[in-house]
């Protein structure tokens, strides 16, 4: 089975600021997904960015970008030019690449981050 | 679009208290899920579907059923609840075309 794991339960930033957000994870397989979620205060689950893992090149959307490390399993995210609206809690999430796994999310624990002004 | 919805947003149930989480997706997918996230936990998947007709177990099914009639509904059914499943349910659905998937606004449930 698959784990994901982030260690970190809480972090803080400077607003204008950079953070990075750390995720591994564990599995065996060669072929799957790996995502981070956002959810603020209105509990609303936000997908940030998404990574395959055939893909060698690093997913970047706008402020968000990850480190995708698949010999280590690690998948961080950076946040640049921090603003108060990424204050929220921020989970890491795997899928497998197998047929029918589209609706099997695993998550790790999340992690709060704060954003200093 | 609505997306997906779920119904209620916050209910109170008594402990023994049946009831059914109601979740509709207007998107045509084909998977569907359903997860309960707990402080420090996460979010756990409970059952998951992959199509009309077709559901299986999650991680911590125990205590919930589903059924799948719909492409479009997908209820979660507590048969009698337990303080152990004060929770936030969320569910989600997606499509084999796209990695994505749609979460639901989540149910904040209370067991007393």
């Amino acid at each position: 089975a698959q784990t994901v794991t982030q260690s970190q339960p809480e972090m803080s930033v400077q607003e204008a600021e950079t953070v990075t957000l750390s995720c591994t994870y564990d599995t065996s397989e060669s072929d799957y997904y790996l995502f981070w979620y956002k959810q603020p205060p209105s509990r609303q689950m936000i997908l940030v960015i998404r990574q395959e893992a055939y893909k060698q090149q690093n997913a970047t959307e706008n402020r968000f970008s990850v480190n995708f490390q698949k010999a280590a399993k690690s998948f961080s995210l950076k946040i640049s030019d921090s603003q108060l609206g990424d204050a929220a809690m921020y989970f890491c999430a795997y899928r497998s690449d197998v047929s029918g796994a589209n609706s099997k999310l695993t998550f790790g624990k999340g992690i709060t981050l704060s954003v200093r002004p | 679009n609505a997306g997906v919805t779920q119904t209620p947003k916050f209910q109170v149930l008594k402990t023994g208290q049946s009831m059914t989480l109601q979740c509709a997706q207007d998107m045509n997918h084909e998977y569907m899920s359903w997860y309960r996230q707990d402080p420090g936990m996460g979010l756990r998947l409970i059952h998951y579907s992959v199509g009309a007709g077709i559901t299986d177990q999650g991680e911590v099914p125990n205590g919930y059923n589903v059924s799948r009639s719909t492409t479009e509904d997908f209820p979660l059914r507590l048969l009698s609840a337990a303080p152990s499943q004060t929770s936030v349910y969320f569910c989600a659905s997606s499509s084999y075309l796209n990695t994505e998937a749609f979460f639901g606004q989540g149910t904040r449930l209370t067991v007393v």
